[in-house]
């Protein structure tokens, strides 16, 4: 089993509509979790951290953690043509004392 | 601008060279990373430093290098025992290695091989 898991896409939704991507992860004991935004050839930016359980809201993105179920997941509003990227899951394991990635879904919003 | 820089932007690689990346930070932070980024892919941890002169592997680290000499650099070179370079290359750093540290990323090298 991989340590954390995505769906690799590609995630296709209208302009204006909510997008959900999902991530499980492996290890209990992870600690935090953050959502990283990568434009094609560009560097991941960090667009969402979450660390307790429950949703975390700010703008248009809200971040959902169940440790229960080892899933966080991103929601995003009101999807733009520009949110059109690759999303990467990251959590940091207290096991493992590092942050692992998942492969990354790619989101496509179509205008 | 505090931030991170990573050169060169684009690197060819001949067979049996070695070749070093360079990552420079002046954000005071003390960890710095590597990864790699194969096409559709994640980003996979090959090196990562906590303090000045002290580094741990990752869970890619065979056939690479890395130095941590000063606190604002850290190279990393790709050996010739690395079959498969071709990849993007990323340097990351945060301020301390933690649950909460969120990682910084420079903006990439991309290594090919002629």
């Amino acid at each position: 089993q991989k340590e954390v898991e995505q769906n690799s896409g590609p995630l296709s939704v209208p302009e204006g509509a909510i997008a959900s991507l999902n991530c499980t992860y492996s290890d209990r004991g992870s600690q935090s979790f953050f959502w990283y935004r990568q434009y094609s050839g560009k560097s991941p930016e960090l667009i969402m951290s979450i660390y307790s359980n429950g949703d975390k809201e700010d703008g248009r993105f809200t971040a959902q953690l169940n440790k229960a179920s080892q899933y966080v997941s991103l929601l995003i509003r009101d999807s733009q043509p520009s949110d059109s990227a690759t999303y990467l899951c990251a959590v940091f394991s207290g096991g493992y004392q590092k942050v692992t990635f998942g492969t990354g879904t790619k989101l496509q919003v179509i205008p | 601008d505090g931030g991170i820089t990573q050169s060169p932007k684009y690197l060819f690689r001949k067979e049996g060279q070695n070749v070093t990346l360079s990552c420079e930070q002046n954000l005071n932070h003390d960890a710095m990373y590597w990864y790699r980024q194969d096409p559709g892919q994640g980003l996979r941890l090959i090196y990562y430093s906590q303090i000045v002169n002290d580094f741990q592997k990752g869970d890619i680290a065979e056939g690479y290098s890395v130095s941590r000499e000063k606190k604002e650099s850290f190279p990393l070179t790709v050996t010739s025992a690395q079959k498969n370079p071709t990849a993007f290359y990323l340097c990351a750093s945060s301020p301390r290695t933690g649950a909460n540290e969120k990682l910084f990323f420079g903006s990439g090298t991309q290594l090919s091989v002629l």
